[in-house]
């Protein structure tokens, strides 16, 4: 089945720096990659996502990238806010199914 | 757009009592909804798939006698966990997607306190 691994596991920024988070999948079939926010004890919230036949997709301040032949994409968070602050997680979709892979979570901590 | 509620929120129970969480896609007609478990700092990790109207489907090693799944109308899905024990205590999270393409939208998730 797919397997999605998610770098850094940590990430501590500056307010108004970049954060980048980097995620790979296995499963090459794998046609969707949604990444979600999930702040202290809410559920998950999608906050952006990307389909395979683009290459990159941005909104405000957001933005993923993704490279189909490497099998890995990326969040880019720019001027970060300390209400960026929570756990983000990638995931990936194979057309089967409907079901996501879910990376291991990035831990975001913005300080002012 | 695109609101799922989860009820209860927060639930402490006895060792042995069943408990039943609530999934309700609010503005969407859900044919598809998922729960997912998730421990401290940990993933989501993916229970079960049901459809509107027909058995749902477990993932290897989850017990379906154990999280019975019902998945009645377009727009509310049911987990109960029966007999619950200490080992049982968790998060857990709903998601619901209108269609296969469409992406999954999450609750707030339910946190599960077994004494």
């Amino acid at each position: 089945g797919e397997n999605v691994e998610q770098h850094p596991s940590t990430l501590s920024v500056q307010e108004g720096d970049s954060a980048v988070i980097k995620c790979t999948y296995s499963d090459s079939a794998s046609n969707y990659f949604p990444w979600y926010k999930q702040e202290l004890g809410k559920g998950p919230q999608l906050i952006i996502d990307i389909r395979s036949n683009v290459g990159e997709k941005k909104d405000q301040r957001i933005a993923v990238t993704l490279n189909k032949t490497a099998k890995h994409f990326s969040l880019h968070i720019t001027e970060t806010q300390p209400e960026d602050s929570a756990v983000y997680f990638c995931a990936a979709q194979t057309p089967s199914g409907n079901k996501l892979t879910f990376g291991g979570g990035t831990r975001v901590l913005v300080k002012p | 757009g695109a609101v799922v509620s989860q009820h209860p929120s927060w639930v402490i129970c006895k060792s042995g009592t069943s408990v039943k969480i609530e999934c309700r896609s609010l503005d969407f007609q859900a044919t598809t909804m998922f729960w997912y478990r998730q421990f401290p700092k940990q993933s989501l990790m993916l229970m079960a798939t049901s459809n509107e109207g027909s058995k749902a489907t477990y993932e290897q090693g989850v017990e379906k006698d154990k999280f019975l799944i019902n998945h009645a109308s377009l727009t509310l899905s049911t987990l109960t966990v029966t007999s619950a024990h200490p080992e049982d205590s968790s998060f857990y999270i709903c998601s619901a997607s209108e269609r296969s393409s469409q992406p999954q939208h999450f609750g707030d998730g339910t946190r599960l306190s077994i004494l």
